[in-house]
């Protein structure tokens, strides 16, 4: 899988939108970009993925820069509960294998 | 609409015992993972499964650790025999093989291993 890089931590006010972003410079044509959270004691969340285009759900927003080396996840309006740790994951969505690889994440804190 | 159910939540036992892990995942998902979290290593993928059949247990840290998954509906983590630096969380997740679901993977609530 591509290597991935996020900052260790960031902190937005309730109510704000956060910005989370990710580095993913080696990625390869076929893959796609995954975002999973962890909230504190429960297992982890699937909330987006994204080949290039940008995409938008329930949950958040994608945005995925032109040359796909980067991309930002968007919650748009942050809630207490939004505290997590979120992971940026890189994988092709075809095939057999179906391993997600974990890396450190992005602790988001989100202040009253 | 049941999630991903792993048992027990909690276990604390010595060190020497054997130890086994429970999960049912989601009914239809075509495939069933293990992970193991520490503070150390984080998130870790220990072995999974396609249609009942292991297919990659490389994560699997040595001869202790087995898994098995007899039908689409249970699967099994074993330790033994435990040793302390064993103690972690134990994520279960399942997934369809099948269109966008592929990679939307449901995690179970964990088990909370302690081996002392």
């Amino acid at each position: 899988d591509a290597k991935t890089t996020q900052p260790p931590s960031m902190d937005c006010a309730e109510g704000r939108a956060a910005n989370l972003p990710c580095n993913h410079s080696t990625i390869s044509g076929n893959e796609y970009v995954y975002w999973y959270r962890q909230i504190h004691s429960q297992g982890p969340q699937y909330i987006i993925h994204g080949l290039k285009n940008n995409e938008t759900n329930e949950m958040a927003s994608l945005i995925i820069t032109e040359d796909r080396k980067s991309s930002t996840l968007i919650l748009p309006h942050a809630t207490l509960r939004d505290t997590a740790v979120y992971y940026c994951i890189v994988k092709p969505n075809t095939g057999a294998n179906s391993k997600l690889t974990f890396g450190k994440g992005i602790t988001l804190s989100v202040r009253p | 609409d049941a999630g991903v159910i792993q048992s027990p939540r909690h276990e604390v036992t010595e060190m020497g015992q054997e130890v086994t892990l429970r999960c049912k995942p989601i009914s239809g998902h075509d495939y069933l993972f293990w992970y193991r979290q520490t503070m150390m290593r984080g998130l870790e993928l220990l072995i999974y499964f396609n249609n009942n059949v292991p297919i990659d247990d490389s994560g699997m840290p040595e001869d202790r650790f087995s898994a098995k998954m007899p039908n689409a509906s249970f699967s099994t983590l074993k330790i033994q025999p435990s040793e302390p630096r064993d103690s972690a969380v134990y994520f279960c997740a399942s997934s369809l093989a099948r269109g966008q679901a592929r990679s939307q993977q449901h995690f179970g609530d964990g088990t909370r291993l302690s081996i002392l």
